[in-house]
């Protein structure tokens, strides 16, 4: 059974940084991209980044791009987004999501339970 | 980026009846399209990919059609399990966007 299970969530101030971790299980995890989706709560779906099995990053969303960072432990299973120069509007739940492929593929076949970040003074 | 528009955003129907959701794609994405279905308070769940492929385990009454920039989900006979939020997702270009979502309510 796919398991995805995300945290370091949190309160954080304005301009703080903040690092998000997924635990993946249940699969061979370096054989698939990863991504992380955010959803302010009561709102929509933004993809924020994904990365390839072998760790080339496949990208950024332009709200995100220069600021977050994603990475993955293979040894691990285990995949990361590290969170800079946080803004108010970074506010969302985190997903951690497992793809259906390994390269730049974007369907999202498996979530986690996400995780609350919330950014304010 | 491309834009995914869905229609409506609330619809209201009862327990047996048959309902579809629209969703547009403001370019052409082929058949890169998924559904997804969510719940208040949890993770959404893939439910349909290549615009008309249900997920394996995923029940029949789910069903979806369509390519290039038009798509519909139909949910066939609703169950009072189905009740939720469902968006579609181009998975067709660079930098995947989603619709806003539809309210299915009772």
């Amino acid at each position: 059974e796919v398991q995805l299970v995300e945290s370091g969530g949190g309160l954080v101030q304005p301009g703080r940084s903040l690092r998000l971790s997924c635990a993946a299980s249940g699969f061979t995890f370096d054989d698939y991209a990863m991504h992380w989706v955010r959803q302010v709560p009561g709102k929509g779906l933004e993809w924020v980044s994904g990365i390839r099995g072998n760790s080339a990053a496949i990208g950024y969303a332009d709200s995100v791009k220069g600021r977050f960072t994603i990475s993955r432990d293979n040894a691990e299973n285990s995949l990361y987004l590290q969170m800079n120069s946080l803004r108010a509007e970074d506010t969302a739940f985190y997903y951690c999501v497992k793809s259906d492929c390994g390269g730049d593929c974007y369907l999202l076949d498996y979530w986690g339970q996400g995780t609350l970040v919330t950014v304010s003074s | 980026d491309i834009r995914m528009t869905q229609s409506p955003s609330t619809l209201s129907a009862s327990v047996g009846d048959r309902v579809t959701i629209t969703c547009r794609a403001s370019q052409s994405i082929n058949s890169w399209l998924a559904w997804y279905q969510q719940k208040p308070g949890k993770a959404p769940k893939l439910l349909i990919h290549r615009a008309s492929t249900l997920k394996s385990g995923v029940s029949s009454r789910f069903s979806g059609s369509g390519s290039g920039t038009e798509f519909t989900l139909t949910i066939s006979s609703l169950q009072p399990d189905d009740f939720a939020t469902f968006y579609c997702q181009q998975y067709y270009s660079y930098s995947s966007t989603f619709g806003q979502g539809t309210k299915l309510e009772i």
